[in-house]
């Protein structure tokens, strides 16, 4: 266990709804992150938030995707009108001001039906 | 796009050292060289990092020769549960504000 937690750990969804996952990062962490895991694949950078300001988006994070991290502690990643090609592991990661490292969560893994 | 360029997959026996290759061909002069590894159906979880010369720890070695385009990690006595993934990384030490994943090394260790 990393410290960081993210929540669910699975969900399946209709394609066409909406889904929300959240990321709890080790405390006193300013720096945030989230990557999307296909089968196969490394991690995808997604995003990435140092405390609550989003400082870099990755041209993958469609109109569909948005993250906020509201008062820079937990952060949240939702999807709209899922599509099927959203199935993947969606990971977050947290650093702290040393810069040297990132611990991840174990991801949420979502199913689009 | 990753930054390095490892092998695909490697096999291993039990017991037996293994040493994974990266080419760090575009690192800049304040990037660190990282290595993660990870586990199916887990977040990946750092091993060591380095900038130059020989790094140990109580998992891996890391060999990083002078001009920095490469390197080396090393498990000693690998056992089953080091089948893993294992990416290298340029970490961008000012910022870290993008970390860049390949597609990693699945390594396979056998009985």
């Amino acid at each position: 266990d990393t410290g960081v937690s993210q929540d669910p750990r699975h969900k399946i969804t209709k394609r066409g709804q909406n889904v929300t996952f959240r990321c709890d990062p080790i405390s006193e962490h300013n720096r945030l992150y989230w990557y999307r895991q296909t089968l196969g694949q490394g991690p995808e950078f997604l995003t990435y938030f140092q405390n609550e300001a989003q400082l870099e988006k990755s041209r993958l994070l469609s109109d569909r995707f948005s993250a906020e991290r509201p008062k820079g502690s937990f952060s949240t990643l939702e999807i709209q009108r899922t599509e099927q090609g959203d199935s993947a592991m969606y990971l977050c990661a947290s650093g702290g001001t040393a810069n040297t490292e990132a611990f991840f969560g174990q991801g949420t893994r979502l199913t689009v039906v | 796009l990753a930054k390095t360029t490892q092998p695909i997959s490697m096999d291993s026996y039990e017991g037996q050292e293994v040493n994974i290759t990266c080419s760090h061909n575009n690192i800049a002069t304040n990037d660190y060289i990282t290595w993660y590894q990870q586990f199916p159906s887990q977040g990946p979880r750092f091993i060591i990092q380095g900038y130059k010369t020989k790094v140990t720890n109580e998992v891996a070695s890391l060999f990083i020769p002078a001009d920095r385009k490469s390197s080396t990690l090393s498990l000693p006595r690998v056992s089953l549960s080091d089948t893993a993934v294992y990416y290298c990384l340029d970490w961008i030490y000012s910022s870290a504000s993008k970390i860049i994943f390949g597609s990693g090394t699945r390594l396979s260790i056998r009985p």
